[in-house]
């Protein structure tokens, strides 16, 4: 079965950094890209951007180009989003998912909720 | 960036009932389609693929179709737990874009 555990919910001044986590199980880490996809409270989806584990090609969203980075580690099938300075405006629920073939997103994370006060 | 539009954004409708949602896109995606459910507090799930291919386990009343920049996603006969909002998404090129969502509520 495949599934992904996201890391539990964050609450933050502005300007901290932050690493939230995705860990993986179920298939083959490396062969699948896994997505990250936000999403402000009560609003849409927001795609964010993608890293193929099998040799960490990442591909942003000009949206969040230079605003996060997105990285994963092999070793423990677990991929990263982080910030270096949040803002207020990063408040929301960030998702991980899994691309498939086609690169739809066959398999979702719980979510983590990120608070960040001003 | 390819633009997704939706229609309508919200609607009434009653178990039962027939429900269509549309989405466009700016430029033609081939079918790299995909539709997904979203319930309050939950994480949205995948339902269509490909346009118009279901995903395991999802029940035989959804339905999708469309090719290039017009698509629908069909609830043959809408049931309690569809209740929900709907959203498309292309993943045929960089930024991979979502639409606005499709609110599904009671009548």
């Amino acid at each position: 079965e495949v599934q992904l555990v996201q890391s539990g919910a964050e609450v933050k001044n502005s300007g901290e950094s932050l690493r939230i986590s995705c860990k993986t199980s179920g298939y083959t880490f490396t062969n699948y890209w896994i997505n990250w996809v936000r999403q402000v409270p009560g609003k849409g989806l927001e795609w964010m951007g993608i890293i193929y584990p099998g040799d960490s090609d990442t591909r942003y969203s000009p949206s969040f180009q230079g605003q996060v980075t997105i990285s994963a580690d092999k070793s423990i099938n677990t991929a990263y989003l982080q910030w270096s300075r949040l803002k207020a405006s990063d408040t929301a629920m960030y998702y991980c998912a899994k691309g498939g073939g086609l690169l739809q997103l066959s398999d979702w994370g719980q979510g983590t909720l990120v608070t960040v006060s001003s | 960036d390819i633009q997704m539009t939706q229609s309508p954004s919200s609607l009434s409708a009653s178990v039962g009932d027939r429900v269509t949602i549309t989405c466009r896109t700016s430029q033609s995606i081939s079918d790299y389609l995909n539709w997904y459910q979203q319930k309050p507090g939950k994480a949205p799930r995948l339902l269509i693929y490909s346009a118009s291919s279901l995903q395991s386990g999802v029940p035989s009343r959804f339905s999708g179709s469309g090719s290039g920049t017009d698509f629908t996603l069909t609830i043959s006969s809408l049931q309690p737990e569809d209740f929900a909002t709907y959203y498309c998404h292309q993943s045929y090129s960089t930024p991979q874009t979502f639409g606005p969502g499709t609110k599904v509520d009671f009548k």
